[in-house]
């Protein structure tokens, strides 16, 4: 069974860089799927951020590129996010998720409650 | 930017009744869409994928149909714990995947 779990400050002070961890255990991040992340802010929709492949292509939402950076470590068999210069619109619940190829989100992490506040 | 549109916002249903939900998309996404079912405090789960194929594990009174721009998700009989919010996601223009703003099933 695949698991993915999150990890990472769930406070973020406003203008720092957000950071985050996605472990994946019951299938290797060298298998051929793509890795991703997808956030919802409270009481709202889903926006998809980036993905990456275990190559290291990377793909990223346009209105995010420029804040955003994901990485992948297969030794780990884990991959990353960060986002920089966060402001209180970053609050959200961050989930990272395994992609069928470039299609949908197979399998989600449980989620962790990001808060950028002072 | 592809936008989907779902309607209705919030839907009230019986249980034991059909639901049926939309999905709209701004330009024609062939048949390059999914369903996600949410509950309350959990991250979503895959119903569907390819408009109309349900995923593993999915019971059969969950149905899509659809292509091009217009999509449906129908819940053939309400069960108790199919009420939940439902949003579709289009990934014809990758990597620019967006989803719908999500309809709520709730009980009537």
């Amino acid at each position: 069974q695949v698991q993915l779990q999150e990890s990472g400050p769930g406070l973020v002070k406003p203008s720092e860089t957000l950071s985050l961890t996605c472990a994946v255990s019951g299938d290797s991040i060298s298998s051929g799927y793509y890795w991703g992340w997808i956030r919802q802010p409270p009481g709202k929709g889903l926006e998809w951020i980036a993905s990456i492949y275990h190559s290291g292509s990377t793909y990223y939402n346009p209105s995010l590129k420029s804040r955003v950076t994901i990485s992948v470590d297969t030794s780990k068999n884990q991959f990353s996010l960060k986002l920089s210069s966060v402001t209180a619109a970053d609050t959200a619940v961050y989930y990272c998720a395994r992609q069928k190829y470039s299609d949908y989100v197979d399998y989600w992490g449980q989620g962790t409650l990001v808060t950028v506040s002072s | 930017e592809i936008v989907m549109t779902q309607s209705p916002a919030t839907l009230s249903v019986s249980p034991g009744e059909r639901a049926t939900l939309s999905c709209r998309a701004s330009q024609s996404i062939s048949r390059n869409l999914a369903w996600y079912q949410q509950k309350p405090g959990q991250a979503p789960r895959l119903l569907i994928y390819g408009a109309s194929t349900r995923a593993t594990g999915i019971p059969a009174r969950f149905s899509g149909s659809g292509s091009g721009t217009e999509f449906t998700l129908t819940i053939s009989s309400l069960q108790s714990e199919d009420f939940a919010v439902y949003y579709c996601q289009q990934y014809n223009n990758w990597p620019e995947w967006t989803f719908g703003q999500g309809t709520k099933v709730e009980i009537k």
